[in-house]
């Protein structure tokens, strides 16, 4: 079963325009993580949130938590053609097992 | 510093067959999960290994079953193949976790099983 879902399952843009995807959860977490898949390829951690943080950065990254709504978002600023790819939320629900979320497929054009 | 490496890459099986997948661990990595990967799905966690025993399941038979050896590598055996096994298999490694789950995921690019 997947704990999160992402939101839109699909996003297209321009290359330079901002992708903000979002993600919904069902129970207590003690931290967020988001990671990248290219197609048909392993997962990329990118960046992990934990429970306490409200928002955290890394480069073109930015991610917030919202515990008490049970979501959080990504946003990726300047996108470029290479961040074409899905991208996943995923939460530990409590336990030491990370569960994913059903995706974001991200297509950036040129 | 090698990262995580999973054989074979691609794998076409019979139903009814069984199948063993490989999962050596980022060097340094002491814990093995993995995941199961249907097409346009999220991946779906399997189980986890930590001291060659294994430490969380998640909803899948017991057609599905693992082992962790001393040196930290991994395999996933399933067996009696059904046409729905079909996906890509991921392993993913990490430092054995505190509670919390603080520790991200190292994948390797995953096993293409076809079951025909």
């Amino acid at each position: 079963s997947q704990q999160g879902e992402e939101d839109p399952q699909a996003l297209s843009i321009q290359e330079g325009e901002n992708a903000t995807m979002n993600c919904s959860y069902k129970t207590s977490i003690n931290n967020l993580q988001w990671y990248r898949q290219n197609s048909g390829r392993g997962l990329v951690h990118l960046i992990l949130i934990r429970s306490n943080e409200r928002e955290k950065h890394s480069g073109r990254l930015r991610v917030t938590l919202d515990t008490s709504k049970k979501s959080s978002s990504l946003l990726i600023t300047a996108s470029r053609a290479a961040d074409t790819a899905s991208y996943f939320c995923a939460t530990d629900a409590a336990t030491d097992k990370l569960i994913f979320g059903t995706g974001t497929r991200l297509q950036v054009f040129p | 510093d090698a990262g995580v490496t999973q054989s074979p890459t691609h794998l076409i099986k019979t139903r009814g067959q069984q199948v063993t997948l490989r999962c050596s661990p980022k060097s340094g990595h002491d814990t093995v999960s993995w995941y199961q990967q249907a097409l346009g799905q999220g991946p779906q966690f399997i189980f986890q290994y930590y001291e060659e025993e294994e430490r969380q399941r998640g909803n899948f038979p017991d057609r599905f079953s693992g082992h962790q050896f001393p040196n930290y590598s991994s395999e996933l055996n399933v067996n009696a193949l059904l046409l729905g096994d079909s996906a890509l298999y991921l392993c993913a490694s990490s430092l054995e976790v505190t509670t919390g789950g603080n520790s991200p995921l190292h994948f390797g690019n995953g096993t293409r099983l076809t079951v025909t």
